[in-house]
């Protein structure tokens, strides 16, 4: 069973397309995330949920916009591609980072290759 | 901010053999978390080994092992007998307790080759 999913796997689509990427847990965990891969292999967070409430955006532009219809939920829309935007995208999940009896590591779906042409 | 460094960006060991990767990182923090994680070509992103701020002991994980040095903000990771499994791009990561805890944050990575 795989723990969190991604899809797609890849996405090359043309500047000013909109595109979505969905992820889901099954894990039963009450945090979800978004980091960014670029192509020099830095991560970097854009988002964070818990509970579907939106706790981190981290300065992401407003044409990336995360949804979390439920806890095991975290889909990624975004508008008016760029260039810049080609990146491979993870979603991740983890226990409440607030419970002090886990260390919360991160769980990471295998990750969407996105390609702006 | 926290930062995590990285200051290897690529290193290459012989089958068998042991390496050390490197991690330093800055924080005004006394409690926290610390992670290594492992990227292999397949592009998925592995936990390889957690340790708490904390503990004193260093954590181990079969051929994993760390070296934290809390005062000096270091935390080396030792592959010990390694496999040809083991290429795969390494990532140092940091994890506030204070802040809610809701950002983790990486280095920018050691790629590890290791020679048949």
């Amino acid at each position: 069973d795989t723990a969190v999913s991604q899809t797609p796997k890849y996405l090359v689509t043309q500047m000013g397309n909109d595109k979505s990427i969905k992820c889901e847990q099954n894990l039963g965990h009450d945090t979800m995330y978004w980091y960014k891969q670029d192509s020099k292999k830095f991560l970097k967070i854009m988002f964070s949920y818990n509970n579907k409430e939106l706790i981190i955006n981290e300065t992401v532009p407003n044409r990336f916009s995360p949804k979390s219809p439920d806890k095991a939920h975290l889909n990624l829309h975004i508008n008016s591609l760029e260039l810049g935007d080609s990146a491979v995208y993870f979603c991740a999940s983890s226990q409440d980072p607030r419970d002090s009896t886990t260390n919360s590591p991160l769980h990471f779906g295998n990750g969407t290759r996105l390609t702006v042409t | 901010a926290q930062t995590v460094t990285q200051s290897q960006p690529e290193m290459s060991v012989q089958e068998a053999e042991t390496v050390t990767l490197s991690c330093t990182y800055d924080t005004s923090e006394s409690d926290y978390y610390l992670f290594w994680y492992k990227q292999p070509p397949s592009r998925q992103m592995i936990l390889v080994i957690r340790q708490e701020a904390y503990k004193q002991q260093n954590a181990t994980e079969n051929r994993f092992s760390v070296n934290f040095q809390k005062a000096a903000k270091s935390f080396s990771l030792k592959i010990s007998d390694s496999q040809l499994g083991d290429a795969a791009m390494y990532f140092c990561a940091y994890r506030s307790v204070y802040t809610g805890g809701f950002k983790t944050i990486f280095g920018a990575g050691t790629r590890l080759f290791v020679k048949a």
